[in-house]
């Protein structure tokens, strides 16, 4: 299968500061890219959906000012939480797709930790 | 309503039998859906994919879709402890649609 690489795997952040994480198809271009949060024990929850060279579309209740999302390239997705807070802190996972037809490809995901 | 609706489990089978995953949708539209499996602590990893109505087997996983019911379901033969993981339906919703949601997962255990 494809390769998608998430960066950094763990990252701990204090409160009031931002954290970047990147998204990386590593061998196919990415038409788009999706951002995940998942808290302990629950499922999946979509947050976003990124287009190459276009603003990503966030799902109710995603506050876009909180979740920046850049997706400046085919192969390159970034998510920037911003003055992070405690509640913020979740397992943040990305996946990317090659065309609409094709099923996504995850990366190893971003362990949050906001102290 | 949920979209895409799981048994969050946890289900308990014994090594050597059959473990069977039921999964719901609430769009009729719905044109493709898969089978993820994530162990704690990592990231979600494709097991099957079914785009028809029918069985689709690989292995000893067999996905089965019914679009008429907005049923998808998945059978692992000779389950193994190694199988114990949370198993993640997911429906790519719409037609040409990109959005992908997950169901809230079913914990398998597996037991020796």
């Amino acid at each position: 299968g494809a390769v998608v690489s998430q960066h950094p795997s763990r990252v701990i952040c204090k409160s009031g500061t931002s954290v970047k994480i990147e998204c990386r198809s590593l061998d196919f271009q990415a038409t788009t890219m999706f951002w995940y949060r998942q808290f302990p024990k629950q499922s999946l929850m979509l947050m976003a959906t990124s287009n190459e060279g276009s603003k990503a579309t966030y799902e109710q209740g995603v506050e876009k000012d909180k979740f920046l999302i850049n997706h400046a390239s085919l192969t390159l997705s970034t998510l920037t939480v911003t003055s992070a807070h405690p509640e913020d802190s979740s397992f943040y996972i990305c996946s990317a797709i090659r065309d609409m037809n094709t099923e996504a490809f995850f990366g190893q995901g971003t362990r949050l930790t906001v102290v | 309503q949920k979209e895409v609706e799981q048994n969050s489990g946890p289900l308990s089978v014994p090594e050597g039998a059959i473990a069977s995953l039921n999964c719901t949708y609430s769009d009729r539209v719905s044109q493709s859906f898969f089978w993820y499996r994530q162990y704690s602590g990592k990231s979600p990893e494709l097991i099957m994919s079914i785009y028809s109505n029918g069985d689709k087997e690989d292995g000893r996983f067999t996905a089965q879709l019914n679009k008429a019911s907005q049923y998808v379901s998945l059978l692992i033969r000779d389950s193994q402890p190694s199988d114990s993981a949370t198993y993640l339906c997911a429906v790519k919703f719409g037609t040409g649609g990109f959005k992908t949601i997950f169901g809230a997962g079913t914990r398998l255990f597996v037991k020796a």
